[in-house]
């Protein structure tokens, strides 16, 4: 079976450009959450999908927005693109909402790595 | 609020010897906790979780983890280094709703 797959890999964009990542799950996964991974740093939680309603949303700006379709695939978009936005964008799936257990496994996808310049 | 602090940026070993990698958590309920593994310019890889069965977690590649509440701690732990565990090692945490919160990751470098 496919894991988790991400697309595009790389991504360069220029300050105050728009960006639309795509994901999607494993085969039967009805969640997806999206993280984002800064250089030298953890994982940071952005958002929570399942079923297609937002579970959790993490400390992120307005100009960060994401959407699951019903084939539980999802997009994550980030407006007015800042250099601080320049991190490698992680998605992962689970079969069901995180929330029905926090022991849910979520498995992780490559990742899009994008630079702003 | 739910928190891990991983004790070591970096951790170098020898081939052959023993990894420990040290993760401390803060809950204020019964947590479930994770180890991921992420090779470089790759995804990460769940290595072992630790949901209240049983406190001593076996994982794959060898690796293992102990729960030990008394001391908030779920160090992970390898017998024996090979050079493919160079990597980077994530400590992880879980909230109620299921958001998962990273430490800041032990880089491992095993040297031949």
């Amino acid at each position: 079976d496919a894991g988790v797959t991400q697309s595009p890999t790389h991504l360069i964009k220029t300050r105050g450009q728009q960006v639309t990542l795509r994901c999607s799950p494993i085969s039967g996964h009805k969640s997806v959450s999206w993280y984002q991974q800064v250089l030298g740093q953890g994982p940071q939680f952005i958002f929570q999908y399942y079923e297609k309603e937002e579970r959790g949303r993490g400390n992120f700006p307005d100009r960060f927005s994401a959407r699951q379709f019903p084939n539980y695939s999802s997009e994550l978009n980030v407006n007015a693109l800042l250099l601080g936005d320049s991190a490698l964008y992680l998605c992962a799936s689970s079969q069901r909402a995180a929330a029905t257990g926090p022991q849910e496994t979520q498995y992780f996808g490559p990742g899009t790595r994008l630079l702003v310049l | 609020a739910q928190s891990v602090t991983q004790l070591d940026s970096h951790v170098s070993v020898s081939e052959g010897t023993p990894v420990l990698l040290r993760c401390n958590y803060s809950s204020s309920y019964s947590p479930s906790l994770f180890w991921y593994v992420q090779h470089p310019n790759k995804g990460l890889q769940l290595l072992l979780k630790y949901t209240s069965a049983a406190t001593l977690v076996k994982g794959i590649n060898g690796f293992e983890a102990e729960f030990k509440k008394s001391e908030t701690s779920f160090h992970l732990t390898k017998p024996s280094a090979h050079m493919s565990d160079a990597a980077e090692y994530f400590c992880v945490v879980s909230d109620r709703g299921g958001k998962l919160i990273f430490g800041q990751g032990t880089e491992l470098s095993v040297k031949p």
